[in-house]
């Protein structure tokens, strides 16, 4: 069963830094590629970006590009989105996707809420 | 504003039909990207509904179906039901953007 797992709720300051996790099991997951999905309060889903962690090859939507980091660790299936400077409006719910060819989500996560406030 | 539209809200009573519009461009949908659908319960994480614009996931019933044509891709939802109230997202790929597009997302009220 392929499953994607989300580290839990953080909540930080701004200017603080912080680093997510996504773990996946169920399938080889090096053969996939993992997408961070933004969910703003009230709002629809962003897409944010896509790493192979095969290759570590990583795609920034123009939006998000600069903003965070995308990275993995192959060696125990788990996928990262990381923030050196958080911003109040980074508050949001975060998900993880798998994808075959980065153009899709199939499987999601369960999501990781980040409350970023003073 | 988001790379496809959606309506922001449909509603129909139990039972009926209901169907969600998803339009975009010759950037996306328009040049053969397939569209999937997501589907967001209350308070819960997204789950793939249809994938490649008509094709069922297992598990997901066959009152959803899907389909596409040129520029835009509809949601049908057949026989509907209390537990169907969600928001319902499309999704594509946009050559302009370089990457994966949402609709805005169209909220299911079941009367």
């Amino acid at each position: 069963e392929v499953q994607l797992v989300q580290s839990g709720a953080e909540v930080r300051k701004p200017g603080e830094s912080l680093k997510i996790s996504c773990k996946g099991s169920g399938y080889t997951f090096t053969s996939y590629w993992i997408g961070w999905v933004r969910q703003m309060p009230g709002k629809g889903l962003e897409w944010m970006g896509f790493i192979y962690p095969g290759d570590s090859d990583t795609r920034y939507s123009p939006s998000f590009q600069g903003q965070v980091t995308i990275s993995a660790d192959k060696s125990i299936s788990t996928a990262y989105l990381q923030w050196s400077s958080l911003k109040a409006s980074d508050t949001a719910m975060y998900y993880c996707a798998r994808s075959e060819m980065a153009t899709n989500t199939d499987y999601w996560g369960q999501g990781t809420l980040v409350t970023v406030s003073s | 504003q988001s790379v496809l539209t959606q309506p922001p809200s449909v509603s129909g009573a139990p039972g009926q039909r209901v169907t969600i519009s998803c339009t975009g461009s010759s950037s996306n949908i328009g040049a053969a990207y397939d569209v999937h659908w997501h589907q967001q319960l209350p308070g819960t994480a997204p789950k793939l509904l249809i994938y490649a614009n008509s094709n069922r996931p297992s598990g997901v019933p066959d009152r959803f179906s899907g389909s596409k044509s040129g520029t835009s891709a509809s949601l049908a939802i057949t026989g509907l039901q209390a537990e169907d109230e969600a928001d319902y997202y499309c999704q594509s790929y946009d050559t302009k953007m370089r990457g994966v597009v949402f609709g805005g997302g169209t909220k299911l009220t079941v009367l």
